[in-house]
């Protein structure tokens, strides 16, 4: 079955810098999507995004935040300034079409560690 | 939004069947109910979907209630494989990201 691609699979980072993590969705899908899962929490919504525009996000997705799809394979969450708070495993997923009953495809996770 | 009510954890003994239950009494008309589950140290992974008929795939069954304010995970036969966070979601017309919530842990004893 294809897959979802995540990388890295762990980063490391100090508060206030930059990091770029990377996804790689399934070939023919449309819609993006990033969800974190702080340890021992529930899996949040971040953000999802189709037809190279953000269709719906969450409060945690404040302006450090943006998601960008730079060359038609892969799709970015990017963060800008990080806080100790963002560290969290995120995960990129994707669907073939928005519709209620599609399911939805999860990468494996980039955990993400700010020191 | 519509919740869902999961118990927080289950144990089962290998190769025998689980019955994962969750109530939606508040489900809507058009709701789906998606069961997802999250092994450890993995993404979220499809189980199984449906509207109001039992429905069958290689991973699962889906037994939904005819008021549909509950329902089951079947799984028929456990494996170790099988241990996992098990999370049932409805899938809310118009408003079509996955909310999580707790989930059951799902421990299956060898």
């Amino acid at each position: 079955e294809p897959e979802v691609t995540q990388t890295p699979s762990h980063q490391v980072t100090q508060m206030g810098q930059e990091v770029i993590l990377r996804c790689v969705p399934i070939s023919n899908h449309l819609y993006f999507y990033w969800y974190r899962q702080i340890l021992g929490q529930k899996v949040e919504f971040l953000v999802s995004f189709y037809n190279n525009e953000i269709s719906e996000k969450s409060e945690i997705f404040d302006d450090q935040f943006s998601v960008e799809r730079p060359d038609g394979s892969n799709f970015t969450l990017k963060i800008r300034s990080t806080k100790l708070e963002d560290s969290a495993m995120y995960f990129c997923a994707s669907r073939l079409i928005q519709a209620i009953n599609e399911k939805l495809f999860f990468g494996s996770g980039t955990q993400l560690s700010v020191l | 939004d519509a919740k869902t009510t999961q118990p927080n954890s289950m144990e089962s003994n290998e190769e025998e069947p689980v019955h994962l239950p969750c109530n939606h009494s508040t489900i809507s008309g058009t709701d789906y109910i998606h069961w997802y589950r999250q092994l450890p140290s993995q993404g979220p992974e499809y189980v199984i979907h449906g509207l109001t008929s039992n429905v069958n795939n290689r991973m699962a069954s889906l037994a939904i209630a005819e008021d549909r304010k509950s329902s089951t995970l079947i799984l028929h036969r456990a494996t170790l494989r099988d241990a996992a966070v098990y999370y049932c979601i409805l899938s809310l017309f118009g408003n079509e990201k996955l909310t999580f919530g707790t989930g059951t842990r799902l421990t299956i004893i060898p």
